[in-house]
């Protein structure tokens, strides 16, 4: 059975930090890997989605790689800005032909001005 | 290219009623997905649609069911409603392939009194 663990739970830094939010999953069979934004209260925004070929994928000030051997993905956020507090979700894609995703509980970041 | 829109954004239901949410997907994607969102549980997958059948089914009760229409819309219902229903429902749609990413409404928040 597939798990996703998102590591920290919640995070605060100071504004123009660059930062990595972390997520494992135990079955190296996952198809794709999203990562999403989710602001309180919302629905959730797609950032990156790294496709089971592709070992990493990059937009603006994101950055998100893929190690499907060790289970992992990281989401690299360079330049931190307030703009960027909301919470991380990875979740991981089964298959091509499913749309079922498992979700991380996800890391909660907060930008200080 | 409208995104994927859920109706109504906000619904308060008695114990004991049922209640009907709709999803339309972004124009050509033939894949719905819904979701249970909770503070304690996080995002949980309820089922998908493809083609008007249901491919794949989270577990949970029977309570819980929906369909898809021939334009690719989709409705979910929650029949006799318990105060553990109260979430955020989200429903994502994508289109089929490799190139899976899934795109999410801004939901509905359902509240049992």
């Amino acid at each position: 059975k597939q798990e996703v663990t998102q590591i920290p739970a919640a995070l605060s830094v100071p504004e123009g930090e660059n930062l990595v939010l972390n997520c494992s999953f135990t079955d190296s069979a996952i198809y794709n890997l999203q990562w999403f934004r989710q602001d309180p209260g919302k629905g959730l925004t797609s950032l990156l989605l790294i496709q089971s070929s592709q070992r990493e994928q990059t937009s603006g000030r994101l950055n998100a790689s893929l190690d499907k051997s060790s289970g992992r993905s990281t989401l690299y956020i360079a330049a931190s800005q307030p703009g960027d507090s909301a919470t991380y979700l990875c979740a991981g894609h089964g298959s091509s032909n499913t749309g079922k995703l498992i979700f991380g509980q996800g890391t909660t970041l907060q930008v200080k001005p | 290219k409208a995104g994927v829109t859920q109706t109504p954004r906000y619904l308060i239901k008695t114990r004991g009623q049922q209640v009907t949410l709709s999803c339309s997907p972004i124009s050509g994607h033939r894949s719905v997905s819904w979701y249970q969102q909770t503070p304690g549980q996080g995002l949980q997958f309820l089922f998908e649609y493809f083609s008007e059948t249901q491919r794949n089914k989270g577990n949970f009760p029977g309570r819980f069911s929906g369909r898809q229409f021939s334009n690719s819309r989709s409705e979910m219902n929650v029949s006799t409603l318990e105060l553990g229903d109260s979430a955020l429902y989200l429903c994502a749609s994508r289109l089929e392939g490799a190139i899976a990413e899934a795109f999410f409404g801004q939901g509905t928040r359902l509240t049992v009194v």
